[in-house]
């Protein structure tokens, strides 16, 4: 089965901690993103790669770092200089720009 | 940024009528698209339409873009109550950022 999973699905992260969210893909997309939904919002744009070793800052940069090591994966690193991560985040890939973004399940993360 | 705004935001229905959800946007568009997102979940692709044309269906639903007035319309017609969801708005602006920039969501109940 083709599609892109995010894990975990929940997350819960101590005050000052780092952590990483997983986002895998297997639909041979070159294009990668991460959105943040806060709730009853809409999503807003934190990072995206158009290509392997390459990416861009969204809208909401600042806290988040990415890597894009290999087209499959694009991990998403929530850092404590982010001072309000409670959210559930979003991962989405293309195979380009303009065209169909499929998505992930999602990841909720909470900070305890 | 918010590129669309969605109106209204929020729409409870009963079953067998029409829906419609209505997107306005800022820039210039090379196409805008329209997703569903059931709650908790991620985000699923409904249909786009290019910036040169006007109208687009697909089963229950049908889209229409004016770019002279920057604003596109959802109408989903006979619903269902498996309609109950949030529908999104995304334009790919055409210039500078290689991303989807989605709005705000207009959230549907559709009562049996």
């Amino acid at each position: 089965d083709g599609g892109i999973t995010q894990s975990p699905k929940y997350l819960f992260r101590k005050e000052g901690q780092n952590v990483t969210l997983s986002c895998e893909q297997n639909l041979n997309h070159d294009a990668m993103y991460w959105y943040r939904q806060d709730p009853g919002q809409g999503l807003r744009l934190i990072y995206y790669s158009q290509i392997v070793n390459d990416f861009q800052k969204g809208d909401i940069a600042e806290g988040y770092s990415v890597s894009r090591e290999k087209k499959e994966s694009f991990p998403l690193t929530v850092t404590s200089a982010q001072k309000n991560p409670t959210a559930f985040y979003l991962c989405a890939s293309s195979s380009g720009r303009g065209t169909e973004a499929f998505f992930g399940q999602g990841t909720r993360l909470t900070v305890v | 940024s918010q590129q669309g705004e969605e109106d209204p935001q929020a729409l409870s229905i009963q079953e067998g009528e029409n829906a419609t959800m209505n997107c306005s946007y800022k820039t210039s568009i090379n196409n805008l698209q329209w997703y569903r997102q059931n709650s908790g979940r991620g985000l699923v692709h409904l249909i786009l339409i290019r910036s040169n044309e006007r109208e687009k269906h697909s089963g229950r639903l049908r889209v229409t873009l004016d770019t002279s007035k920057k604003s596109s319309s959802l109408l989903i017609t006979a619903s269902r109550a498996a309609d109950t969801a949030s529908y999104f708005c995304a334009t790919d602006a055409g210039m500078g950022r290689r991303a989807l920039t989605f709005g705000s969501g207009t959230r549907l109940q559709v009562q049996p």
